[in-house]
């Protein structure tokens, strides 16, 4: 089945633990994107790739990081945990091609508490 | 910048009423999207609004979008408990990178 998938569904955190949130789509869209969503804030942006080999920061960056090595992974990674990254985040990917709507789809999410 | 604000941010309402959620945004888009997010589930995109004076209707929902006056409107018509959820305004940074920047949420809850 097409779409996006994000791995782990949920994970409990020590602070200070370095944590990769996994995130691979099969739909061959060029650009994809990480978020967090906190209740009452909506969605907010963290990182972003329009294509692979390319990142750039979003509305949130500080204290993750991200890799786009290929056109399907976007791995996110948290270096040293802090308990206000606890939230869940979402992977998104589009098209990002000429004539097309940009429409973004999403992921499952990905529950994370950080302890 | 761009900034989206939607109102209400919670709304709660019979079946059978009708009912309109806004979406304001503040600097110039060409594009304007609403998902709908069940509770613990993602995002489930509704309507892609791309011109001024666009209309979009799937059953009993109907978007709207003004782009001279930045605002956007998502009504229910005769609403129904399934309708229960909470409901997004996205829009598209016209430069650069085109990203999304999303509103706040209205949560919706629809009562028998």
């Amino acid at each position: 089945i097409a779409g996006i998938t994000q791995a782990p569904t949920s994970q409990i955190l020590a602070a200070g633990r370095r944590m990769t949130l996994r995130c691979t789509q099969d739909m061959r869209h060029n650009a994809m994107y990480w978020y967090r969503q906190d209740l009452g804030l909506g969605l907010r942006l963290i990182h972003y790739s329009n294509t692979a080999g390319t990142t750039g920061k979003g509305e949130v960056p500080d204290g993750y990081s991200v890799s786009r090595a290929n056109t399907d992974d976007f791995p996110l990674t948290l270096a040293s945990a802090v308990p206000s990254q606890t939230s869940v985040y979402f992977c998104a990917s589009s098209p990002l091609s000429g004539g097309t709507y940009n429409e973004q789809f999403f992921g499952p999410g990905t529950r994370l508490t950080v302890l | 910048e761009l900034k989206v604000e939607q109102n209400p941010l919670f709304l709660s309402m019979q079946e059978g009423k009708n009912y309109t959620i806004y979406c304001n945004y503040s600097t110039t888009s060409d594009r304007l999207y609403w998902y709908r997010q069940d509770p613990g589930k993602s995002l489930e995109s509704l309507f892609v609004l791309l011109s001024n004076g666009a209309v979009k209707q799937e059953g009993r929902l109907m978007a709207s979008l003004d782009t001279k006056a930045r605002l956007s409107t998502l009504h229910i018509t005769a609403a129904v408990h399934d309708l229960s959820a909470t409901y997004f305004c996205a829009v598209a940074e016209i430069q650069g990178a085109q990203k999304l920047v999303f509103g706040q949420g209205t949560r919706l809850t629809i009562n028998p």
